[in-house]
């Protein structure tokens, strides 16, 4: 149980262009969702926490109007990236947890995306 | 706060044992453990929830000192799939990161034949 299904699996995209990534939970209701960065040999940074039905929350240092979230239902959250760049370029991981704002239990995470922006 | 993994990277022969350590400077409500294989997503092994908790899972185990804010991950009799990053991610107790997990650095665990 608790599987994440993240897609697409990898895209390539021309600079200034936008993608859009979809993370769902496919056997548990997802109130909150987290997205992730990951930069190659650097650990996942988290971007925002994706809410369902509200505003998603945005670490520091993240934009909000680059990075659109939306999360329309309690199994699916998306991730725009608007106007890509080069430095966009990335592994972006969405995450969910089995369960309304449970610690008791894990983050159960997507495949991953690898965005490249030529 | 990021927390602070050690060491960054561990080499091992299979049979070998290894452990990896991470600390915070904040109170912790919890510790999860993950291992990621090069281009994947990271996978759970476990989580510790109070202080002193030990878990383990086959040859993996961990524990959790709540008062140092410290946990640290024992592989045993390591093999050659243990091969990985393996990332501890810190739960804050209560303030604004309800909910958050902060991974660490990593530490790049390479078990040879």
């Amino acid at each position: 149980g608790a599987v994440v299904s993240q897609h697409p699996s990898w895209v390539i995209c021309k600079s200034g262009t936008s993608v859009k990534i979809e993370c769902r939970s496919l056997d548990f209701q997802a109130t909150t969702m987290f997205w992730y960065r990951q930069f190659p040999k650097q650990s996942l940074m988290l971007m925002a926490t994706s809410n369902e039905g509200s505003k998603a929350t945005y670490e520091q240092g993240v934009e909000k109007d680059k990075f659109l979230i939306n999360h329309a239902s309690l199994t699916l959250s998306t991730l725009t990236v608007t106007s890509a760049h080069p430095e966009d370029s990335s592994f972006y991981i969405c995450s969910a947890r089995d369960g309304l704002w449970d610690r008791g239990s894990p983050l159960h995470f997507g495949n991953g995306t690898r965005l490249t922006v030529t | 706060q990021q927390p602070v993994q050690s060491p960054q990277a561990v080499i091992l022969r299979e049979g070998e044992d290894a452990v990896i350590n991470c600390s915070s400077s904040k109170a912790l409500y919890s510790v999860h453990w993950y291992r990621q294989k090069h281009g994947e997503a990271p996978v759970f092994l476990m989580i510790l929830l109070k202080g002193g908790e030990q878990k383990g899972h086959e040859k993996i185990s961990a524990s959790f000192n709540e008062k140092k804010q410290q946990s640290s991950l024992y592989l045993t009799a390591s093999q050659l799939s243990y091969s990985g990053t393996y990332f501890c991610g810190t739960e804050e107790a209560g303030g604004t990161s309800y909910g958050k997990l902060t991974f660490g650095q990593g530490t790049i665990l390479t078990v040879h034949p």
